[in-house]
């Protein structure tokens, strides 16, 4: 069964600094990977995925997110953060084939003006 | 497009008494709905997965006889929380996909649950 890791639960930057979220999965073969942004009380919002091919994948916002194979992470950068980035991150995974996915546990991300 | 609806978006109901949260896809037609739930600053956990048609299936540990999921036609899945208690008080969020196997799932805005 896949496996989702972000092994940061709380990331504070200052506003226009670069930014970088951890993602590590575990799953046999090569997995679908998303990631989605969660502002207080809301759903979440899709920021980018990763199916197949080109392993950086650029994403809404200014986001981009590079899938290594071999450290079997796909990481969540932004050149540049502002102050609406502040919000609830969440790398998710999953099989193709299968219906679910799988989330990490979340990165809440803090801006500091 | 790929919008998902819920309604309500706040609900306050009484001990004992159940409670109905829509999920709607409004643009699109989602073979796949899902059901999560939502604990402060927690990730989500999946409650169950419907398909039109045909019964949930339910995660482990969740209870099929407290959250009835009713997927009713393809742009519309219902969860009610039967004979709640404050412990069910909790943030309920849809998802719905359109395609099959592992395909990105849009998000509703979610439904808070309090439970008094």
């Amino acid at each position: 069964a896949q496996s989702v890791t972000q092994p940061d639960i709380h990331i504070t930057v200052s506003e226009g600094a670069s930014l970088e979220l951890r993602c590590n999965y575990s799953y046999g073969a090569t997995p679908y990977l998303f990631w989605y942004v969660q502002s207080p009380g809301q759903g979440l919002q899709l920021l980018l995925k990763y199916f197949s091919g080109d392993t950086l994948v650029q994403g809404i916002k200014g986001f981009e997110a590079e899938f290594k194979r071999s450290q079997s992470s796909f990481n969540l950068r932004k050149p540049s953060v502002h102050w609406s980035d502040a919000a609830e991150y969440f790398c998710a995974v999953g099989a193709p084939g299968a219906q679910k996915l799988v989330f990490g546990q979340g990165t809440r991300l803090t801006i500091n003006p | 497009g790929a919008v998902v609806s819920q309604h309500p978006s706040r609900v306050i109901c009484k001990s004992g008494t159940s409670v109905k949260i829509e999920c709607r896809s409004l643009d699109f037609q989602a073979t796949t709905m899902f059901w999560y739930r939502q604990f402060p600053k927690q990730s989500l956990m999946l409650m169950a997965t419907s398909n039109e048609g045909s019964k949930a299936t339910y995660e482990q540990g969740v209870e099929k006889d407290k959250f009835l999921i009713n997927h009713a036609s393809l742009t519309l899945s219902t969860l009610t929380v039967t004979s709640a208690h404050p412990e069910d008080s909790s943030f309920y969020i849809c998802s719905a996909r359109i395609g099959t196997g592992g395909d990105e799932q849009y998000f509703g805005p979610g439904t808070r649950l309090t439970v008094t």
